[in-house]
C-alpha cells in the first residue's frame, strides 16, 4: 500500500521555540494532505486541510498563525508549531489522499513542550 | 455536522474468537475506510470500500459497505494477540475537499 512518512517521530522542545514537522507521500502524489492532532485515548481531531499550492483550510478553533502549514509540492506538506507552549504537547499525525480518494496516514510525531 | 457512531467502544475477547464492530452515520457516505492504530503509531489502513453493498476481505478481516450507505461493519475472524489495538471507521462524502469523518474507535483486547 501507499506510504506516508513523517519526520521527526519525536521532538522535545523548550517553551517559546518553533517546531517543524514534515509529511511526505513516498510513492504517490497527494493533492490534498491533512493534519490531525490526537489526545490520549481519543480519536483523531482534524486541524487543517492542505492543498498543494494554495492556503490551508483550518478547522474551527485552530489558530492558523500558531500552526503554519505549507504544502509546497504534491509529496510534501509541513506543519510548523510556532512559539510552542506545554499545552501544544500532543501527537500530531499527517495524512495524504490519493487519486482513489483513499487516505493514508503517517506514523505520527510526538511533540513534548517543556 | 456529520457524525459516526462506532460500537462497541471496547471489547475483551479470547484468542480465536471472531470479532464484529460497526459504524453508523447520520448521513450518506461515498467512501468507508477502516483503520487500525497501535499505541504511538499512526492509523494503518485495513480496508477501503467505495460502493454500496461492497464486501471486501483482507486476510482474516472482512468489511462491508452498507446498502443504505449509512453504515459499515468490520469482522475479524479467529482473533490473535496482535489484533490488539484501536480500530477506527471513517467515512467521506465526495464534495471538494471534505475530510474524513471518524468514529471514536473500538479498543480491542485479546486474551491469550
Amino acid at each position: 500500500g501507499a506510504v506516508v512518512s513523517q519526520h521527526p517521530s519525536r521532538v522535545i522542545c523548550k517553551s517559546g521555540t518553533s517546531v517543524k514537522i514534515e509529511c511526505r507521500s513516498l510513492d504517490f502524489q497527494a493533492t490534498t494532505m491533512f493534519w490531525y492532532r490526537q489526545f490520549p485515548k481519543q480519536s483523531l481531531m482534524l486541524m487543517a486541510t492542505s492543498n498543494e499550492g494554495s492556503k490551508a483550510t483550518y478547522e474551527q478553533g485552530v489558530e492558523k498563525d500558531k500552526f503554519l502549514i505549507n504544502h509546497a509540492s504534491l509529496t510534501l506538506s509541513t506543519l510548523t508549531v510556532t512559539s510552542a507552549h506545554p499545552e501544544d504537547s500532543s501527537f500530531y499525525i499527517c495524512s495524504a489522499r490519493d487519486i482513489l480518494d483513499t487516505q493514508y496516514f503517517g506514523p505520527g510525531t510526538r511533540l513534548t513542550v517543556l | 455536522g456529520q457524525q459516526l457512531n462506532q460500537s462497541p467502544q471496547s471489547m475483551f475477547i479470547q484468542e480465536g474468537e471472531d470479532v464484529s464492530m460497526n459504524c453508523t452515520s447520520s448521513s450518506i457516505f461515498n467512501t468507508w475506510l477502516w483503520y487500525k492504530q497501535d499505541p504511538g503509531e499512526g492509523p494503518v489502513l485495513l480496508i477501503a470500500l467505495y460502493k454500496a453493498g461492497e464486501l471486501t476481505s483482507n486476510g482474516r478481516l472482512t468489511a462491508q459497505f452498507g446498502i443504505t450507505r449509512k453504515d459499515s461493519f468490520l469482522n475479524i475472524s479467529a482473533s490473535i494477540p496482535s489484533d490488539v489495538g484501536i480500530y477506527f471507521c471513517a467515512g467521506r462524502v465526495y464534495s471538494g475537499n471534505t475530510p474524513l469523518v471518524f468514529g471514536k474507535g473500538t479498543r480491542l483486547s485479546v486474551i491469550a
